[in-house]
């Protein structure tokens, strides 16, 4: 099955910093990317999705400039949580849209931020 | 992508096997009924999916409803590593996967 990868698999920073999770499908190409957030003891919560050479569609609620997303390459998503705050402390999840409804969409291992 | 309802938690016992319901009464003819799990501290991992027919595969099983309304995902012996936190999803286009609560899943020993 597809591979997906995330680096880092966790990060600690400091209040203020900005941090870069990136997502990397190793054995396909992806055109759509979907990014999720979880919070302790919740579900999975869609943040946005991105598209190869155009601008990412944000979910509501979602602040776009604050959660900058680049999908540069068929291979490389990246999430970037600009001035992180201790609220954003989550569980980052990618998830390439390649299967469709008929196949088995995959998942990233996730990123774990402790925005200090 | 329509609603989905299944129980907050369940438990089994290990080695016997364990019957996850999922209702879903406003299917539409094009829905797909997907499964997912997710360990803790992990990405979540595909289970099995159906359309109308029951599916079999290594990891489960899939009995959907003749008329589709619902659908039980069915683990023949769980073990410990199935504990996990068990979601039912439909899906109808190569639109995003949204989830609902799921399913917590605790094995016992």
């Amino acid at each position: 099955g597809a591979v997906v990868s995330q680096h880092p698999s966790w990060v600690i920073c400091k209040s203020g910093t900005s941090v870069k999770i990136e997502c990397r499908s190793l054995d396909f190409q992806a055109t759509t990317m979907f990014w999720y957030r979880q919070f302790p003891k919740q579900s999975l919560m869609l943040m946005a999705t991105s598209n190869e050479g155009s601008k990412a569609t944000y979910e509501q609620g979602v602040e776009k400039d604050k959660f900058l997303i680049n999908h540069a390459s068929l291979t490389l998503s990246t999430l970037t949580v600009t001035s992180a705050h201790p609220e954003d402390s989550s569980f980052y999840i990618c998830s390439p849209g390649l299967a469709g409804v008929k196949g088995e969409q995959f998942f990233g291992p996730g990123t774990r931020l402790t925005v200090l | 992508d329509a609603k989905t309802t299944q129980p907050n938690s369940m438990e089994s016992n290990e080695e016997e096997p364990v019957h996850l319901p999922c209702n879903h009464s406003t299917i539409s003819g094009t829905d797909y009924i997907h499964w997912y799990r997710q360990l803790p501290s992990q990405g979540p991992e595909y289970v099995i999916h159906g359309l109308t027919s029951n599916v079999n595969n290594r990891m489960a099983s899939l009995a959907i409803a003749e008329d589709r309304k619902s659908s039980t995902l069915i683990l023949h012996r769980a073990t410990l590593r199935d504990a996990a936190v068990y979601y039912c999803i439909l899906r109808s286009s190569y639109d995003k996967v949204i989830f609902g609560p799921g399913t917590s899943l605790s094995v016992i020993p």
